[in-house]
C-alpha cells in the first residue's frame, strides 16, 4: 500500500525552529517535495530532495534518507507569517504527486 | 508571466448537477494535473494529462472526467455531484518528466 505520515500539529514561538517530519511507504519514487499552503490559498513549493541529504534554502531546509522512508522539514527563526500547512508528497516515476495530510504549524508571539 | 489560472473561483452546485472546471496552465508547461482537497486534508490525485491524453488517473470513479485541449489548457468535469465531492479543486502544471509543478488558486465546489 501507500502511505504517508506527517503530524498533524504543532506549535512553536516566534524565532524558534521547529523541525516537521514526513514518513512515506510508496510504491514508486521519484522526488520528495514539500508545498506550504496557507488557509484558502493554493499550496507553493518550499523544496525537492531526491536524493540522500540536506537541502538548503534561507530559512528553510529538507532531509531525505530513501532508505529509511524519511525526510523532515526544518523551519529557522520563525516568523508569524509561516503559521500555515506544510504538505510532504511524494512523486512517482510518471509524476504524480501523493500528498500527505498536511502539519498545521502555528507560530504564537 | 501569468501562472496557472483556474476558473470560477467559487462554485455552488445541487446534488446530481454536473459541473465542469477550468485550468489554464503556466506558459510552457505541457502537463495538467487536477487534485481534490477536501477541509483538512491533503490534496488527492484525481488525474493527469500529457499531449491531450489521460495519463494516469487515482482512486475517483467515473463521475470524474477530464480533457486537455491543444494549446493545453484543461477541463474537469463532474457529473451527478455527490455532497461528499465538496471541495477545492486545484491543478497544477508542469513540463512533462520529473519537474515541480506549480498550483493554481483553486476552485471551491460546494454542494447542497
Amino acid at each position: 500500500g501507500q502511505n504517508i505520515d506527517q503530524p498533524t500539529e504543532m506549535t512553536a514561538t516566534e524565532g524558534a525552529i521547529v523541525q516537521i517530519n514526513c514518513t512515506y511507504q510508496t510504491s514508486g519514487f521519484n522526488g520528495l517535495f514539500w508545498y506550504q499552503q496557507h488557509a484558502g490559498e493554493a499550496p507553493t513549493f518550499l523544496s525537492y530532495n531526491v536524493l540522500d541529504g540536506l537541502e538548503e534554502k534561507g530559512r528553510f531546509s529538507s532531509f531525505l534518507s530513501r532508505s529509511k522512508g524519511y525526510s523532515y522539514l526544518l523551519l529557522k527563526e520563525l516568523q508569524m507569517k509561516d503559521s500555515a500547512s506544510y504538505l510532504c508528497a511524494v512523486r512517482d516515476p510518471w509524476g504524480k504527486l501523493q500528498f500527505g495530510a498536511g502539519t498545521q504549524v502555528v507560530v504564537t508571539p | 508571466d501569468a501562472g496557472v489560472t483556474q476558473s470560477p473561483t467559487h462554485l455552488i452546485k445541487t446534488r446530481g448537477q454536473q459541473v465542469t472546471l477550468r485550468c489554464s496552465p503556466k506558459s510552457g508547461h505541457d502537463t495538467v494535473s487536477w487534485y481534490q482537497q477536501a477541509l483538512g486534508q491533503g490534496p488527492q490525485f484525481i488525474f493527469q494529462y500529457y499531449e491531450e491524453e489521460e495519463r494516469q488517473r487515482g482512486n475517483f470513479p467515473d463521475r470524474f472526467s477530464g480533457h486537455q485541449f491543444p494549446n493545453y489548457s484543461s477541463e474537469l468535469n463532474v457529473n451527478a455531484l455527490l455532497l461528499g465531492d465538496s471541495a477545492l479543486y486545484l491543478c497544477a502544471s508542469s513540463l512533462e518528466g520529473p519537474y515541480e509543478q506549480y498550483f493554481g488558486p483553486g476552485t471551491r465546489l460546494t454542494v447542497t
